[in-house]
Formats: structure tokens, C-alpha cells, sequence
């Protein structure tokens, strides 16, 4: 069974910190993705990584990078924290199918939920 | 760009009561179709997928859904719920050409005793 584990379950960091949230998965695969959940609005991509050292921008990528120098790890990067990032924060992982490059099932993990004070 | 709708944001039932979400999609083509469910404190799972063939999909935990390609929907059903049932669902879509999938904002189902 895929396991996608992200490194904590609650954080808490102050305003202008640089902040990483860790993510790992054991599937070997391709696919990594960032969310950020928040009540009524759903699921919303912040950035994605096709291969080691690839990124590609979500919906909302502002104030946040990410960095993928190996395939089982992706991280995210809050550059300099700001309160309207207290969220929640899924990471998941899917196979990349070449044939038709067709959005796979996606694992999640746990969720980060992390507060900015 | 790919949007997905999610008819009811909550949704209240007593156990035994028959269930279905709505999801329409905006975007045509060939598309992956996707639900999930969270529950209370987990994360989410995947309840059921379609990629292609037969319409009527079925799921885990009794759940189905049907995808209507004319009416770019696909809708989640449960014929009994239970209180068990209790969680977050959230419908998602990939587009071909595309890794990544689109979600609805999601729908709260509270099921009482």
C-alpha cells in the first residue's frame, strides 16, 4: 500500500519565518503534489513535480517554492510566513502514465495543519 | 481551465436514508473522473474512479457513482447510509494531456443515528 507521509501533523511558526513542510512517499512515484485545504474551498494545487528537480506552478504558487532533489521527496517552502498561509497542507503522489499523460489516483498523506501567529 | 462543481456543501441524513452527491464538471474531452472521502482526522481516500467502459462505477463501502457524458456529470450515490458514512467527499477530474486533477470544493455528510 502507497504511504505518502508528511514529516508533522500540527506546526506552528510566526509571521516572516522561513518555514519547510517535508513530504515523503514509498511508491516510487513520478508525480508530487502540494495542496492547501481550506473549509469551502476545497482543494487547491500550489505546485507539482513531474521528475527529480522539476516543478510546474499550481493555482496558487505565490509565497510558496518547492524543492525535489530526490523522487521520493518533495518539499514546500514558505519563503517568508504570512498569517493568510495558516492552512491546512496535503502533500500526494501519483504514477505518471506516459501513454496520454492522464491524471492518475493521487495518494495523500496526513495533512500539515499549520498555524502563522 | 477545467472547473468541477459540487451541488451542496452539507448535506444532513439519518442512517438508512439513500445518498447522492452531485458533480459536474465544465470541461469536455476525455477525461479521468474521481471521488474521495475524508474522514474525521484521516486523510483522504480514494472511494472510486472511471477512466473509461462501463458508466456505472462501484466503489468501496457501497458507494457508486455514474458518469452522464452529456450532462458532464458523475454523480456519487449510497442507497443506505450509515453513520459511519460521516465524513468530507470531494469529486476530482483529470483532463487528458494533463497529471494533474481538479477538485470540487467538497460536501460535509453529516449522518445521524
Amino acid at each position: 500500500d502507497v504511504k505518502v507521509t508528511q514529516s508533522s501533523r500540527y506546526l506552528v511558526k510566526r509571521t516572516g519565518e522561513k518555514v519547510f513542510l517535508e513530504c515523503v512517499q514509498d511508491m516510487d512515484h513520478e508525480n508530487m503534489f502540494w495542496y492547501r485545504q481550506d473549509p469551502g474551498l476545497g482543494l487547491r494545487l500550489i505546485y507539482f513535480s513531474y521528475d527529480v528537480k522539476m516543478k510546474e506552478k499550481g493555482d496558487i504558487p505565490e509565497g510558496y517554492s518547492v524543492s525535489r532533489e530526490k523522487k521520493e521527496r518533495f518539499s514546500l517552502i514558505l519563503e517568508s510566513a504570512s498569517t493568510n498561509q495558516t492552512s491546512m497542507y496535503l502533500c500526494a503522489s501519483s504514477l505518471f502514465v506516459r501513454t496520454g499523460r492522464f491524471g492518475q489516483p493521487q495518494h495523500f498523506g496526513d495533512g500539515t495543519r499549520l498555524s502563522i501567529l | 481551465a477545467q472547473s468541477v462543481s459540487q451541488h451542496n456543501h452539507h448535506v444532513i441524513l439519518s442512517e438508512a436514508a439513500s445518498l447522492e452527491l452531485g458533480c459536474n464538471y465544465s470541461y469536455g474531452g476525455t477525461v479521468n473522473l474521481f471521488w474521495y472521502v475524508q474522514y474525521p482526522g484521516q486523510h483522504l481516500q480514494l472511494l472510486l474512479k472511471y477512466f473509461s467502459g462501463d458508466p456505472l462505477v462501484k466503489g468501496i463501502k457501497g458507494f457508486e457513482a455514474e458518469f452522464i457524458k452529456s450532462k458532464f456529470s458523475f454523480n456519487l450515490r449510497k442507497p443506505s447510509v450509515q453513520w459511519s458514512d460521516t465524513a468530507e467527499y470531494f469529486c476530482a477530474v483529470a483532463n487528458s494531456g494533463y497529471s494533474t486533477l481538479t477538485f470540487g470544493k467538497g460536501t460535509m455528510l453529516l449522518v445521524s443515528p
